[in-house]
């Protein structure tokens, strides 16, 4: 029963450059949430999605950040032109569904670096 | 809106000792979770605990052990006898018990350190 996967685990991109990271939930869910934890601090909530739908994304930087989860596939969220400050770790989680009585469900996480 | 505060950024304790992480929420909801997880140097999240604010009962897991007070809007947890495999970051965290999402609000973290 395989958990939540993310990959790639390690990625790193110069500055002006494109991230792409993956998220895969666990079998059978399709509530998908990404937080991002930077260096020395707590997590964070970016974007909350269900297949094919964001459902909240109030904790989404307004540019060069994008997420999506499509009908069939990972969820991806993409930062366009990075720069140092998007260096982080980010961590996605999923659930069975979208209220508070289904436990998230972490991904290992992506830790990005921006030279 | 939520905050969760962790006003320990770092502790430090010798093996065996016994140590409680500090952790005190805000929110406007009355039905909530809460939770612990576990960040060891690896990287991952561990979940260590899940506790709905309906149930008060203190809770204990082995050397692990929450205290939940509602009336303080405080959720500690000890960890007894502490060992080295305990030293990590520690994050409490807040989601709302509703149809809109269960997004987590989380504490800046305790790192424990347990020294031999």
């Amino acid at each position: 029963n395989a958990g939540v996967m993310q990959n790639p685990r390690h990625l790193v991109r110069r500055r002006g450059q494109e991230a792409r990271l993956r998220c895969s939930p666990m079998k059978g869910h399709s509530h998908v949430y990404w937080y991002r934890q930077l260096p020395e601090e707590g997590l964070k909530f970016m974007v909350y999605l269900q297949k094919e739908n964001i459902i909240d994304e109030s904790g989404m930087p307004k540019e060069r950040f994008s997420a999506e989860f499509p009908k069939e596939g990972p969820s991806i969220l993409r930062i366009q032109q990075v720069v140092r400050g998007d260096s982080a770790a980010y961590f996605c989680a999923s659930s069975l569904a979208g209220t508070g009585a289904y436990e998230q469900y972490f991904g290992p996480g992506t830790r990005l670096t921006v030279t | 809106a939520q905050k969760v505060t962790q006003a320990q950024t770092e502790i430090s304790v010798v093996e065996k000792e016994d140590v409680t992480l500090d952790c005190v929420y805000e929110t406007r909801d009355t039905t909530y979770y809460l939770f612990w997880y576990k960040q060891p140097p690896s990287g991952e999240l561990v979940f260590l605990i899940r506790r709905n604010s309906f149930d008060e009962q203190n809770e204990i897991s082995g050397r692990y052990s929450w205290n939940f007070q509602k009336s303080t809007s405080s959720f500690n947890f000890t960890i007894t006898a502490s060992q080295v495999v305990d030293s990590a970051v520690y994050f409490c965290a807040l989601s709302p018990l509703n149809n809109a999402g269960n997004m987590l609000t989380f504490g800046g973290g305790t790192r424990l350190m347990v020294k031999p």
